[in-house]
């Protein structure tokens, strides 16, 4: 059964490092998302990306956060100046397919991501 | 923006018992989406739903659009079900969701 995979599945950096994180969606979906997790909270909406642009982004993607898909098959998240608050579990979601009228989600492993 | 909200937070059950999971909305919506979270974090799509009722297994899912409210069923519960649940509204189709706090069941056997 398709999945939708991200690496690495743990990322350690120090305070003001640039990190990506990579997600493979389902090859034939159309909408690809970012969520975090902070410990403890619940889940966030990030971006969500339609047609090769972001579609919808909340408060929390400002101008240290952007998003990418470089090659048709991968979809990334850059932080470029990472901050100690970042530190959270980020999940890359895809859904979506032509034909279908609903969206349901399929969620990554999510990769955990601490600043030191 | 929506507000969602799930009761109860958390939920303790023996073994066979009925579960019910409650979450509600404050803003019309286009789905309506049940999440479940494993203790390692991966998160898996349990229904989405815009009317009326979905079943999965021992898993059941209703929705109400006028009263904004939606509830996740769990049949015969077993430990394996312990996790927590998290409800998440969609509000036009393709856009965020929102998500509730979630409800941490365990099932003790």
């Amino acid at each position: 059964e398709p999945e939708v995979t991200q690496t690495p599945s743990h990322q350690v950096t120090q305070m003001g490092q640039e990190v990506i994180l990579r997600c493979v969606p389902i090859s034939n979906h159309l909408y690809f998302y970012w969520y975090r997790q902070i410990l403890g909270q619940k889940v966030e909406f990030l971006v969500s990306f339609y047609n090769n642009e972001i579609s919808e982004k909340s408060e929390i993607f400002d101008d240290q956060f952007s998003v990418e898909r470089p090659d048709g098959s991968n979809f990334t998240l850059k932080i470029r100046s990472t901050k100690l608050e970042d530190s959270a579990m980020y999940f890359c979601a895809s859904g979506g397919e032509i034909g279908h009228a609903y969206n349901e989600q399929f969620f990554g492993p999510g990769t955990r991501l601490t600043v030191l | 923006k929506n507000e969602v909200e799930q009761s109860p937070q958390n939920l303790t059950a023996q073994e066979g018992e009925f579960i019910t999971i409650n979450c509600s909305y404050s803003v019309g919506i286009s789905a309506l989406h049940w999440l479940q979270q494993h203790p390692g974090g991966g998160i898996v799509s349990l229904f989405m739903l815009s009317s009326g009722k979905k079943k999965h297994g021992r898993l059941i899912a209703t929705i109400n659009i006028q009263e904004k409210h939606s509830s996740l069923h769990i049949t015969a519960s077993h430990p394996r079900d312990s996790a927590v649940y998290i409800c998440a509204a969609e509000e036009t189709s393709g856009s965020r969701l929102t998500f509730g706090e979630g409800t941490q069941l365990t099932v003790n056997p």
